[in-house]
Order: structure tokens, then C-alpha cells, then sequence
């Protein structure tokens, strides 16, 4: 499996609270992403990373907020979660963007209730 | 497990027969494709990946078809086992940093 850790990997949150998810990585690839995924939908991407402090906004951003202070680790934030904000979370990363496969981490189920 | 599978087509083999499990992608520029395997509480796990320039890539009991023409990609498993029950689904990407990714297709081994 590539080197790719969530935390946490379960969360139950109240709406409002401010929630971050980590994912840290072992295998110096440039590129992270986060990706929710829900019932009757594909893998949504919300942020994505190409390189230290250089992040970029997804389909579905609206909500949360993404930092890259350094190469292995790309933290998401949800300001404020909300029940819509109910989902199972992926990171993923990539030795280049779109040119090799993506590895995926183990996923975190987020509740907001 | 997760609850992502719930509204996903199912396709029901018995085991030791092929598998054949479709994906109809969007972009006529996508470059590259993946399948991957999500079993239930866990990630997406790579399993073969194809190049435009190719129609046909071949790994260990599965093999990729690609049909750029009517924009098509097959996954073809050979003799199922029942470690093959999972959710698959296909991904594209015209060699940026956007993976557009399928909604996946439920495959039961039969035993």
C-alpha cells in the first residue's frame, strides 16, 4: 500500500464546530488531494495540492479549506460543519497530476449531527 | 462498512466465470485511464491503468479494452473469485491534475 495515513479515520462532530482532517504521506509525491464521497455520486474533489503552500479549489470547495505547510502532510478544514458535510473523506496522491495513477488513503467517515 | 454502494448497478457472476464490467467516459480528450477496486471501509486500490495510444492492457487475471471511437472502457476479470467482490469503478484524465472518476458498478461472487 502507498504510505498514505487519515486521522482520524472516524469522527462524529456537531454542526457548527469546526472539524480538520489530516492526511500525511511517506512517499514525497508532489501532488495531494482531498475527495468526498457519497451514495449515487463519484469521487467529488474538494481541494487539491500541487506543491507546498500551493493549493487549489475543487468542484465541491464550498465549506472547507485546505492547507500544505509541508510535502507529506495536507490538513482539510471545515470552518463550521454542517449535516450536507456528512460524508466519508479521501486524500490521495499523485507522483504528477493526472499523468499516473492516483493511491488513495484508508478514508475518515465524518457525522455531523 | 461504507454506505457508498447503496444506488451503484450490480453485476452478479458465479464464481469462476470472467467478468466483464463497463465504463462509458465523458472526455474525448482523456488520455489516460484507470480502474480501480474499493472493497467496503476502504480506499480505492489501483488494479490497471491504459494509455490512449493503447486498446488493449493486460495484468494478472484482468485486462483493460479501451474504445476511444465510442469513448468506452471495459474491465475484464478471469476466473472471479470471491476476493473479487468489491465496487469498481473507472477513471479519466486528459493529463492534468483532474481525475474524473465514475460512480462504480457492485460486482457479487457467487459462490
Amino acid at each position: 500500500d502507498a504510505g498514505i495515513t487519515q486521522s482520524p479515520r472516524h469522527k462524529v462532530t456537531e454542526t457548527g464546530t469546526p472539524v480538520t482532517l489530516r492526511c500525511h504521506q511517506t512517499e514525497n509525491h508532489r501532488y495531494m488531494y482531498w475527495y468526498r464521497q457519497d451514495p449515487g455520486h463519484g469521487l467529488r474533489l474538494i481541494h487539491y495540492s500541487y506543491g507546498v503552500k500551493d493549493t487549489d479549489k475543487g468542484e465541491v470547495s464550498d465549506g472547507y479549506s485546505v492547507s500544505r505547510s509541508k510535502t507529506e502532510d495536507f490538513l482539510l478544514t471545515l470552518e463550521s460543519a454542517t449535516s450536507s458535510q456528512t460524508s466519508v473523506y479521501f486524500c490521495a496522491i499523485s507522483g504528477e497530476g493526472g499523468e499516473t495513477e492516483a493511491f488513495f488513503g484508508q478514508g475518515t467517515r465524518l457525522t455531523v449531527v | 462498512g461504507e454506505s457508498v454502494g447503496l444506488h451503484l448497478p450490480t453485476l452478479s457472476v458465479q464464481e469462476g466465470d470472467n467478468s466483464i464490467i463497463n465504463c462509458a467516459y465523458s472526455n474525448s480528450a482523456s488520455d489516460y485511464f484507470i480502474w480501480y477496486k474499493q472493497e467496503s471501509g476502504k480506499g480505492p486500490q489501483f488494479i490497471i491503468d491504459i494509455r490512449s495510444n493503447m486498446d488493449k492492457r493486460q495484468g494478472q487475471r484482468v485486462t483493460v479494452l479501451l474504445n476511444k471511437t465510442v469513448k468506452h472502457l471495459s474491465l475484464q476479470i478471469a476466473a472471479t473469485q470471491p476476493g473479487d467482490s468489491a465496487v469498481y469503478f473507472c477513471a479519466e484524465t486528459s493529463g492534468t491534475y483532474k481525475y474524473i472518476f465514475g460512480t462504480g458498478t457492485r460486482l457479487k461472487v457467487l459462490a
